[in-house]
């Protein structure tokens, strides 16, 4: 099956620094989608991001967060001013390799803000 | 995307088929019902997705009623490795418009010995 990776595994932060969390999708898709899940509730839709640009985001992805492709494979989620409640698990997710039928997720990073 | 409704929790024994139900009565005639799991606190696993036909993969198999309404997702002989949350989405194919899913709240299935 195709993966998605995503580092760290597990990010603990003290409230008001900066996080990075980084994902790697599958081959070299234009689209990717970042999802946050904090504990015990939904997956939620933060971001999506298409050939550089982002194309769709949600009411949580406000100005501390930003999205970037720093190089031609990997995708970043910055979190500029880290507060309690951005504790939840991050996912990354792109189409499948073989086209636009499904939809991917990486295993998810941990944050934990104290 | 149309709205969809699944049961809270189901439990299933172990080498039995499990059969998860969803009801989407607004679906779309683009909109392609897609299947994912959440085991514990993992990233959602795309598991079957299908617009009018029944499909199958070695997985699972999803069925679809005539008026696409419904569905249900079989898992032919649960393991209690498939004990994990369920959810059912309607949304058009990525192809179409790659935006967002959107997950509820799924079926909690628990997988007993």
């Amino acid at each position: 099956e195709p993966e998605v990776t995503q580092t760290p595994s597990h990010q603990v932060t003290q409230m008001g620094q900066e996080v990075i969390l980084r994902c790697v999708p599958i081959s070299n898709h234009l689209y990717f989608y970042w999802y946050r899940q904090i504990l015990g509730q939904k997956v939620e839709f933060l971001v999506s991001f298409y050939n550089n640009e982002i194309s769709e985001k949600s009411e949580i992805f406000d100005d501390q967060f930003s999205v970037e492709r720093p190089d031609g494979s990997n995708f970043t989620l910055k979190i500029r001013s880290t507060k309690l409640e951005d504790s939840a698990m991050y996912f990354c997710a792109t189409p499948g390799s073989g086209g636009m039928d499904e939809q991917f997720f990486g295993p998810g990073t941990r944050l934990t803000v104290l | 995307d149309a709205k969809t409704t699944q049961p809270p929790s189901m439990d299933c024994a172990e080498g039995r088929a499990a059969n998860l139900p969803c009801n989407h009565s607004t679906i779309s005639g683009n909109e392609y019902v897609y299947w994912y799991r959440q085991i514990h606190s993992q990233g959602p696993q795309y598991i079957i997705h299908g617009l009018k036909n029944n499909e199958t993969n070695e997985m699972a198999s999803l069925i679809i009623t005539e008026d696409r309404k419904s569905s249900t997702l079989i898992l032919p002989h649960a393991t209690l490795r498939d004990t994990a949350v369920y959810y059912c989405i309607v949304r058009v194919a990525f192809w179409t418009n790659a935006g967002k899913s959107t997950f509820g709240d799924g079926t909690t299935l628990t997988v007993k010995p």
